[in-house]
C-alpha cells in the first residue's frame, strides 16, 4: 500500500510568483486536507477536499486555491506569494465514510518546504 | 470554537524514564484526539487516536494516552523513554467534519 506522497520536496521562490504543490493520496482515500506549518508552530488548516468540492476551508486568503483530481490526488496553489508563505505545506489524506462530515483520520505525506525570498 | 493546549513547549527526561506529555482541549462536545509525532525534516506520523469507547488509548512505539472527559485532557505518556523518542508531538482535535485543530506542539529531548 502507497502511503502519501508530496513533490516537489523543496522549493524557492521569490515574492510575487506563484506556485503549485502536488500531492498524491493513499490508496483507497477519497478525501485531501492541506495545512501550512510555519516554522515553529503547529500546522494550520487551509482547507480540505472531498469527492472534488472543497469541503472546509481555514482563514487563509483566495490567493490560496486547490483542486482534487478524479483519482483523488490534489494540488494547492498560491498566488501572489508573500514572505510569510515560507513554511512547510503538509498534505493529509483520509477515507471519509458517511459522507462530507464524517470524522476521517488523517495521514500525512512528508511535506513540501516553500522557501519565499 | 475548538482549541488545543500542550502544556510546556519542551520536555527533557533521561533515557529508561518516564514520558509525560499533556494535552488539554477546549470544545462544546468531545471530539476526536489524536496524537501525531514530528522527526526533523519529517512530516507527521499518527502515534495514537480516540474516537469513542474505551478511554486508555493504546498506539505505537510503546505510546498511550488516557481521554478524560472531566478534565478535558489528553495526556501522553510512555513507561520508559528511548533516544528514539526525540522528537515534536502534537496534539490534536477533530469535531464534525473537516479540519484536525494542533496544538503548538512539545519538543521531547531524551539524554542518556
Amino acid at each position: 500500500e502507497t502511503g502519501v506522497t508530496q513533490s516537489p520536496t523543496h522549493l524557492i521562490k521569490t515574492r510575487g510568483q506563484q506556485v503549485t504543490l502536488r500531492c498524491s493520496s493513499q490508496s483507497g482515500h477519497n478525501t485531501v486536507s492541506w495545512y501550512q506549518q510555519a516554522l515553529g508552530q503547529g500546522p494550520q488548516f487551509i482547507f480540505q477536499y472531498y469527492r472534488e468540492e472543497e469541503n472546509g476551508r481555514g482563514n487563509f486568503p483566495p490567493r490560496f486555491s486547490g483542486l482534487q483530481f478524479p483519482n483523488y490526488s490534489s494540488e494547492l496553489n498560491v498566488n501572489a506569494l508573500e514572505l510569510d508563505d515560507s513554511a512547510l505545506y503538509l498534505c493529509a489524506s483520509s477515507l471519509k465514510a458517511g459522507g462530507r462530515l464524517g470524522t476521517d483520520t488523517q495521514y500525512f505525506g512528508p511535506g513540501t518546504r516553500l522557501t519565499v525570498l | 470554537a475548538q482549541s488545543v493546549t500542550q502544556l510546556g513547549s519542551h520536555v527533557s527526561v533521561s533515557e529508561g524514564a518516564l514520558v509525560l506529555l499533556r494535552c488539554n482541549y477546549s470544545s462544546s462536545v468531545p471530539p476526536y484526539l489524536f496524537w501525531y509525532v514530528q522527526y526533523p525534516n519529517q512530516g507527521l506520523q499518527l502515534l495514537l487516536k480516540y474516537t469513542t469507547g474505551a478511554t486508555l488509548v493504546k498506539g505505537i512505539n510503546g505510546f498511550e494516552a488516557e481521554f478524560k472527559k472531566s478534565e478535558t485532557s489528553f495526556h501522553l505518556t510512555k513507561p520508559s523513554a528511548h533516544m528514539s523518542d526525540a522528537a515534536e508531538y502534537f496534539c490534536a482535535s477533530q469535531g464534525a467534519g473537516t479540519a484536525l485543530i494542533f496544538g503548538k506542539g512539545t519538543t521531547l529531548s531524551v539524554s542518556s
